[in-house]
């Protein structure tokens, strides 16, 4: 594909549920990234794997939140038992490889939590 | 640890006129600045970025600066149109990107 691609665009789950969010980074692209985007906020940065490793987990905010890698592509991102104050947009991000600092955005997630 | 401090929060220009936006940054390690544009429901797009050995750069309406010694990069638009309106983050890369808290531009025609 010619860019990054995220699944679902929106999710709307029930309080306690757990949900999982999509990542397609880049084709050929190593490195990958999921940040966080509150309402009227910032990005939060959450986790980066490079291949399918994470040397950094340092952003996600609780044991609820977990992230994989399989095949050095798709990535997912598992959020258990979800809160009210999970809702945000989940958006990924790749780049080339560890060296290169260009990152692309997807279009991202939008999780609601009633 | 590190941070990234973005002002203004939001900026009103007349179309035809100049913006700029500060960030100033902690961590000395950091080494690319990059800007990203993000219109209403879109994911952010990188407009510039400048590497620590570059103090200036410039690309048609956008240039940013750097300070390294100060710890503070700016983002400059000239003759601002209607269609620069969207929220504008800066961001610094030590280890990791950290974003700032965004700033949202106006640009009334």
């Amino acid at each position: 594909g010619a860019g990054v691609s995220q699944s679902p665009s929106n999710k709307v789950t029930e309080k306690g549920k757990d949900v999982e969010l999509r990542c397609d980074p880049i084709s050929g692209h190593t490195a990958l990234y999921w940040y966080r985007q509150s309402l009227g906020q910032g990005l939060e940065f959450l986790i980066y794997f490079q291949g399918n490793s994470a040397p950094d987990k340092s952003g996600l905010p609780s044991d609820r939140f977990s992230a994989e890698r399989t095949g050095g592509s798709v990535s997912t991102l598992t959020i258990q038992r979800t809160q009210q104050e999970d809702s945000a947009v989940y958006l990924c991000a790749s780049s080339l490889d560890r060296w290169s600092y260009e990152q692309y955005f997807g279009p991202g997630t939008r999780l609601t939590v009633t | 640890g590190e941070n990234v401090e973005q002002h203004p929060s939001t900026l009103s220009v007349q179309e035809g006129d100049s913006a700029v936006i500060k960030c100033t940054y902690s961590d000395s390690a950091s080494n690319y600045f990059p800007w990203y544009k993000q219109e209403l429901g879109k994911r952010p797009q990188l407009i510039i970025d400048i590497r620590s050995n570059v103090g200036e750069k410039k690309d048609q309406r956008i240039a940013v600066t750097l300070n390294k010694t100060a710890k503070h990069f700016s983002l400059h638009i000239t003759e601002t149109q209607p269609e620069d309106s969207a929220v504008y983050f800066c961001a610094e890369y030590g280890n990791k990107l950290v974003f700032g808290a965004g700033t949202i531009l106006r640009v009334k025609s």
